[in-house]
């Protein structure tokens, strides 16, 4: 069964290093999606990406986030100048069609990237 | 977007069906109902999603209320693995709206 991958799956960096965090999304699937978790909270939307420019962001997802898709496989997220509170579990997901089709839109998540800034 | 209402956490035997509730009593007509679920830190997984019908699949039923101000998640024979949290998500099917926003959602444990 096809799924998303996410690398690293642990990246440890200082405060204001820049980090890429690295996604491969399901082959076919046209949309993707960045989320974080921090540690014990919920589940928060960052940013949404489609026909290679962004299609809807949350205000979490300042000047010092960026996505790009570099490539027809990969999808990453890069942070700039890297926070201590930017510390978090980092999901990518993909899907086939967006939400805004008459409620298509399963996400397919990946594992996840366990962010750690010191 | 509608806001939903879980309970923070229920329990559940091993083998019985477990009924999840979710409160979303200013949901408007364009607006689906998400279900996905969280098992320990994995990524969130998609579980069942639907406008008004019930809907059924290899893993749930969704039954959502004639005035579908409330919804119903049944997992008909709960499992040790199904131990997750489980958040209901109400999202509006239209343009670019392609993000799903998540609560707390509901910790459910399913005991031996």
């Amino acid at each position: 069964e096809p799924e998303v991958t996410q690398t690293p799956s642990h990246q440890v960096t200082q405060m204001g290093q820049e980090v890429i965090l690295r996604c491969v999304p399901i082959s076919n699937h046209l949309y993707f999606y960045w989320y974080r978790q921090i540690l014990g909270q919920k589940v928060e939307f960052l940013v949404s990406f489609y026909n290679n420019e962004i299609s809807e962001k949350s205000e979490i997802f300042d000047d010092q986030f960026s996505v790009e898709r570099p490539d027809g496989s990969n999808f990453t997220l890069k942070i700039r100048s890297t926070k201590l509170e930017d510390s978090a579990m980092y999901f990518c997901a993909s899907s086939e069609m967006g939400v805004g089709l008459a409620g298509a839109g399963e996400q397919f998540f990946g594992p996840g990237t366990r962010l750690t800034v010191l | 977007d509608a806001k939903t209402t879980q309970p923070p956490s229920m329990d559940c035997a091993e083998g019985r069906a477990a009924n999840l509730p979710c409160n979303h009593s200013t949901i408007s007509g364009n607006e689906y109902v998400y279900w996905y679920r969280q098992i320990h830190s994995q990524g969130p997984q998609y579980i069942i999603h639907g406008l008004k019908n019930n809907e059924t699949n290899e893993m749930a039923s969704l039954i959502i209320t004639e005035d579908r101000k409330s919804s119903t998640l049944i997992l008909p024979h709960a499992t040790l693995r199904d131990t997750a949290v489980y958040y209901c998500i109400v999202r509006v099917a239209m343009g670019n709206n392609n993000d799903m926003r998540f609560g707390a959602g509901t910790r459910l444990t399913v005991k031996p």
